[in-house]
């Protein structure tokens, strides 16, 4: 079965400060990895995907396989980053995301 | 822009009562889904459909069942509401082989 776990309920920093939201998986096929925030009063909304390796409002993440995360990074943490972070995976025919419990960054002035 | 619209955004029901959550996408989009959102749990499937009148159990599909008559329209039912079943639920739709999904803006429903 696949999973995905969030280990952090509540991330706390300060504006400028750098931000690493962990998000660690298991499954036994190959992975497809995506981040989704929710900003307050917003809809859920994809971020990025590993397949892209893009960047992203200067969030970046990093598939690594041999320690199954795809932990979510960003150099200097932002006001307007504040929101929570749901690390997801795909099942191999891709019709099915498994999400994580969440992550609620606050980004402090 | 993917559009995907959910008939409520706050519903407050009673114990027993049967519930109808709708979602409408209008990007012709296959896939659909109902997932619920609770706190510290992320979101967790309840159905999906991959086409009309097909559907596929997700994680948590008990006391739910859910009906997709034409393409852009799934529907959620609660045959007899719980207090358990208080929570957010997000529609979310899916195009073909590209994994985004686009969700709705959730109905929050509160079971009393």
């Amino acid at each position: 079965a696949q999973r995905v776990t969030q280990p952090e309920k509540l991330l706390s920093v300060f504006k400028g400060a750098p931000v690493e939201l962990k998000c660690n998986y298991s499954y036994s096929g190959s992975p497809e990895l995506f981040w989704y925030v929710q900003y307050s009063r917003q809809r859920l909304q994809l971020l990025l995907r590993h397949i892209s390796r893009e960047s992203i409002k200067g969030f970046t993440a990093d598939l690594n396989k041999g320690e199954t995360s795809f932990h979510l990074k960003k150099p200097f943490a932002q006001e307007e980053d504040s929101a929570m972070y749901y690390c997801a995976l795909s099942n191999n025919a891709g019709n099915m995301l498994t999400f994580g419990g969440g992550t609620r960054l606050m980004v402090k002035p | 822009d993917v559009k995907v619209t959910q008939s409520s955004r706050y519903l407050v029901k009673r114990t027993g009562e049967k519930v109808f959550l709708e979602c409408v996408q209008d990007m012709d989009h296959e896939n659909m889904f109902w997932y619920r959102q609770d706190p510290g749990l992320g979101l967790r499937l309840i159905y999906f459909s991959y086409d009309v009148k097909m559907k596929e159990k997700g994680d948590i599909p008990e006391g739910y069942s859910v009906s997709r008559e034409k393409k852009e329209r799934f529907s959620l039912i609660l045959e007899s509401a719980s207090t358990n079943q208080t929570s957010m639920y997000l529609c979310a739709s899916r195009w073909g082989r590209l994994n985004e999904q686009y969700f709705g803006p959730g109905t929050r429903l509160t079971v009393t």
